[in-house]
């Protein structure tokens, strides 16, 4: 079955601090892969997306994530951490057929203190 | 282009009552996926509607139903409601068998 793992349930870090946050998937077959930020009190908003090509991809905002194919992993990066940043984080997946269902993992609660 | 709308935005139900939900897709969109958050769980699938029909569904129990109609909005309707069916329930837009979906805001039900 299909699963997406986040090791990392909360982080606290300091504002400028270096963040890197952990995304594992389980699947067989060619996949796509988001990460979705939850502001408190506001809905889901995609912050980047991989389909195809260069593994490294830039999303909104200064984050970026790295799909490593062999570890199927797709962790997000920011050099440094705003207080703004303050969030929930969700990495999903979906396959590349059927109902294209996203499958999203449980979630990083992210708190940076200005 | 409109994105995608949930109504209400809000809702308290008794355990037992029913609800219905609606979501009206992005413009162009004719495929409308919905989801449950539980307090602090990642969104889960429930089902998705492509031409007024269910097309998949995640592990919900049949209580658990949609609609989808002409102009490509939906409808999620809960019976015989329980405790744990309180939760976030999002709905998702997107074209048929096209890799993103576009999220709306969210309908939060409590249920009592």
């Amino acid at each position: 079955a299909q699963s997406v793992s986040q090791h990392n349930h909360h982080v606290i870090l300091s504002e400028a601090a270096s963040l890197e946050l952990g995304c594992n998937y389980s699947y067989g077959g060619t996949v796509n892969l988001f990460w979705y930020v939850q502001y408190p009190g506001q809905h889901l908003q995609l912050l980047l997306k991989y389909f195809s090509g260069d593994p490294l991809v830039k999303g909104i905002k200064g984050f970026e994530a790295e799909f490593i194919k062999s570890k199927f992993s797709f962790n997000l990066r920011k050099p440094s951490v705003q207080w703004s940043d303050t969030a929930e984080y969700f990495c999903a997946v979906n396959a590349q057929s059927g109902t294209y269902k996203y499958i999203f993992g449980t979630g990083t609660r992210l708190k940076v203190l200005a | 282009e409109t994105g995608v709308t949930q109504s209400p935005t809000h809702l308290i139900k008794t355990r037992g009552q029913q609800v219905t939900l609606r979501c009206s897709s992005q413009s162009g969109h004719n495929t409308v996926s919905w989801y449950q958050q539980a307090l602090g769980q990642g969104p889960q699938f429930i089902f998705q509607y492509y031409r007024e029909e269910e097309n998949g569904r995640g592990n919900f129990p049949p209580r658990f139903s949609g609609l989808q109609f002409p102009n490509y909005s939906s409808e999620l309707n809960v019976n015989a409601l329980e405790l744990d069916d309180s939760a976030l329930y999002l709905c998702a837009s997107s074209l048929f068998q096209v890799n993103e979906q576009y999220f709306g805001p969210g309908t939060r039900l409590t249920v009592t």
